[in-house]
């Protein structure tokens, strides 16, 4: 089964703290995203990854950024974290295939910035 | 654009009772359709899928038709365990229109009363 890992699964962060979020899949997929989940909202795309060193502005890029230097790994930064990104932060992955419509989840790490 | 339009919630059953929860999608390809479920403190997993019209896709009882002529496809079990508590989402992908992103409603919430 695909294995997709998130670094925390909570963290609570002082406002203006520069935030780094880790995700790392274990199935060699091209495609790795990163989602906000708010209530009332759903899911909020903020960036995605077609391959490594690559990405794409989702929905919300705004106060966010990426970085994909390996494969597996595809890390969220916050970089002078505001009390408006406290939200659950979800990160997924996927093949290039016919099976890529499928996305896999990891757990998600929920973040308090106070 | 794409989009997916689901009921809003909290929808409040009793054990056994018959759950409908109604999904609608607008697309200007051909997409396949997507239930995920979130179980609490979880991230998303697959629940079922379809990719044409008239599929039906299932699984754990839980039941989806892809069904072109209304753009709906409503998802249905015939008797809820309170084990089944958990927010639900109609997705769609569109990979005939060349991208990987999927397109999510804002989920719907379940909650299932002994």
């Amino acid at each position: 089964d695909v294995k997709v890992t998130q670094s925390s699964r909570y963290l609570v962060k002082r406002t203006g703290e520069k935030v780094f979020l880790e995700c790392v899949q274990d199935m060699d997929h091209e495609n790795m995203f990163w989602y906000r989940q708010d209530p009332g909202l759903g899911l909020r795309l903020i960036y995605f990854s077609y391959d490594v060193k690559m990405k794409e502005k989702g929905d919300i890029p705004e106060g966010y950024s990426v970085s994909r230097e390996k494969k597996e790994r595809f890390s969220l930064i916050l970089e002078s974290a505001s009390t408006n990104q406290t939200s659950m932060y979800l990160c997924a992955s996927s093949t290039s295939d016919r099976e890529g419509e499928k996305l896999f989840f990891g757990s998600g790490t929920q973040l308090s910035v106070l | 654009g794409n989009s997916v339009t689901q009921m809003e919630g909290p929808v409040t059953l009793s054990e056994e009772a018959f759950l409908t929860i109604n999904c609608t999608y607008t697309a200007t390809g051909y997409p396949s359709l997507f239930w995920y479920v979130q179980y609490p403190g979880e991230g998303l997993q697959l629940l079922l899928k379809a990719t044409k019209a008239d599929d039906k896709g299932s699984n754990k009882g839980f039941e989806a038709t892809y069904r072109k002529e209304t753009t709906s496809f409503h998802l249905e079990k015939g008797s809820v365990q309170v084990s089944d508590s958990a927010v639900y989402f109609c997705a769609l992908s569109d990979l005939g229109g060349g991208s990987y992103i999927p397109t999510f409603g804002r989920g719907t919430s379940l909650i299932v009363h002994p």
